[in-house]
Formats: structure tokens, C-alpha cells, sequence
């Protein structure tokens, strides 16, 4: 297994660009989320997914759009980039609905925006 | 939402000492998970500990549900230990928090 994979693992966006970061998971798990990381901080939860077709707002949902097709990805999009998103951003999955189960972490993308 | 907060925010110590950190949270939980991220940034899963006490080679830890708290206990540490720790907790609404982490640096 892969696990959890995303991409790409670097990106530099102009103010108002728009990109979708991939997240990828080979386990087969339901829970997907998506998180980020500014510096000195802990992870904030951005979006999550129970399941494919049902998707959830974190605590910090502002400027960011979810999708879940499918069971295997849940891509990030940034309609139109802010300096304030400058980041790192994790993706996680885990078997089902986050609450019993451990949490697997994605490599992470660094974004910066200009 | 739920608060959670960890202790102490910094931590350097000398390579073989023992260390403990804590996470406090302040609602009911139905999962408390530690990480350790290394330099690398890469976060590694260390416990899945809603309850009672789980050990793993050096490192081991207590949640006591009833109180809020858990500890994360780092035996004879080596200077791979270093990087940040995290606790991690998810109400029964499905939402995770995280708190700011213990930075631990390990001096040989």
C-alpha cells in the first residue's frame, strides 16, 4: 500500500490563482480530511469526509472547496489564492468516521502564495 | 469548541533523560491520538489512547478520560526523539483538534 499520498509536494500561486491540491488513499478507509499547518501551530482542521458524497466544514473552511467522488480521493481547492493561505497543508484518512480509529497523515504540500 | 492545550511548549533535553509531556482537553472525547512530527515535518502516528495506558518500546501513555488530561511518558531519550509532539482529539461530532505541540530537542 501507498497510503497517503499528495500532490505536489511544493507550490509557489500568485494572489488570485486557483489550484486543487490531490490527496490519494490505497487503504480503502471512508474518513478523509484535510488540514493545515502555519508555523509554531498545530494542525487545523480545514474540511472532512465520512464517506464518498458527504463532505463537512472544519474549523477553518473559509476559501477552501471539498469534493468526494470517490472513496479513494479528496481533492483541496483554492478558488482564488490569499497570502493568508501560505501553509502546509496535510491530508488524512483513517477506516471509519475518525472516532475509533487512527488517523494516517500524508507527506504534506507546502504552499506559498505571493 | 473543545480546547486543547499541551505542556510544556518547549522541552530540551540531555540525551538518556526521561521526560513527560501533557495534553489537556476540555470536553468529553471518543479518540485522543499522539504524534510526533519529525524534523522532516512528516507526522507519525505514536498512540491511539482514549483510555488507560498503551506502551511502545520507550514511550508509553496514560489517558484519564474522566480528568481530560493524558500524558506521553519519553524513556532514556535519544536524539532522534527530537521534533514535535502533538495530541490530537475527536468529539463524537467527527471534528479533530489538535493541540500546539511539545517541541522537544534532544542534545547529545
Amino acid at each position: 500500500n501507498a497510503g497517503v499520498t499528495q500532490t505536489p509536494k511544493f507550490q509557489v500561486l500568485k494572489t488570485g490563482q486557483s489550484m486543487t491540491l490531490q490527496c490519494a488513499q490505497d487503504m480503502n478507509h471512508e474518513y478523509m480530511s484535510w488540514y493545515r499547518q502555519d508555523p509554531g501551530m498545530g494542525l487545523r482542521l480545514i474540511h472532512y469526509s465520512v464517506g464518498a458524497g458527504i463532505t463537512d466544514q472544519g474549523e477553518v473552511p473559509n476559501g477552501y472547496n471539498v469534493s468526494r467522488s470517490t472513496t479513494e480521493d479528496f481533492p483541496l481547492r483554492l478558488l482564488s489564492a490569499a497570502p493568508s493561505q501560505t501553509s502546509v497543508y496535510f491530508c488524512a484518512s483513517s477506516i471509519s468516521g475518525g472516532l475509533q480509529e487512527t488517523q494516517y497523515f500524508g507527506p504534506g504540500t507546502r504552499l506559498l502564495v505571493l | 469548541g473543545i480546547q486543547v492545550e499541551q505542556s510544556p511548549p518547549d522541552l530540551i533535553l540531555q540525551e538518556g533523560a526521561n521526560s513527560t509531556l501533557r495534553c489537556n482537553f476540555s470536553d468529553s472525547v471518543n479518540n485522543l491520538q499522539w504524534f510526533h512530527q519529525n524534523p522532516w515535518g512528516q507526522l507519525i502516528n505514536l498512540f491511539y489512547i482514549p483510555s488507560g495506558t498503551k506502551q511502545n518500546g520507550r514511550l508509553s501513555a496514560t489517558t484519564v478520560a474522566t480528568e481530560r488530561y493524558s500524558l506521553l511518558y519519553i524513556s532514556s531519550s535519544q536524539t532522534t526523539d527530537s521534533g514535535v509532539y502533538f495530541c490530537a482529539v475527536v468529539t463524537n461530532a467527527g471534528k479533530s483538534t489538535f493541540g500546539d505541540g511539545t517541541t522537544l530537542t534532544v542534545k547529545p
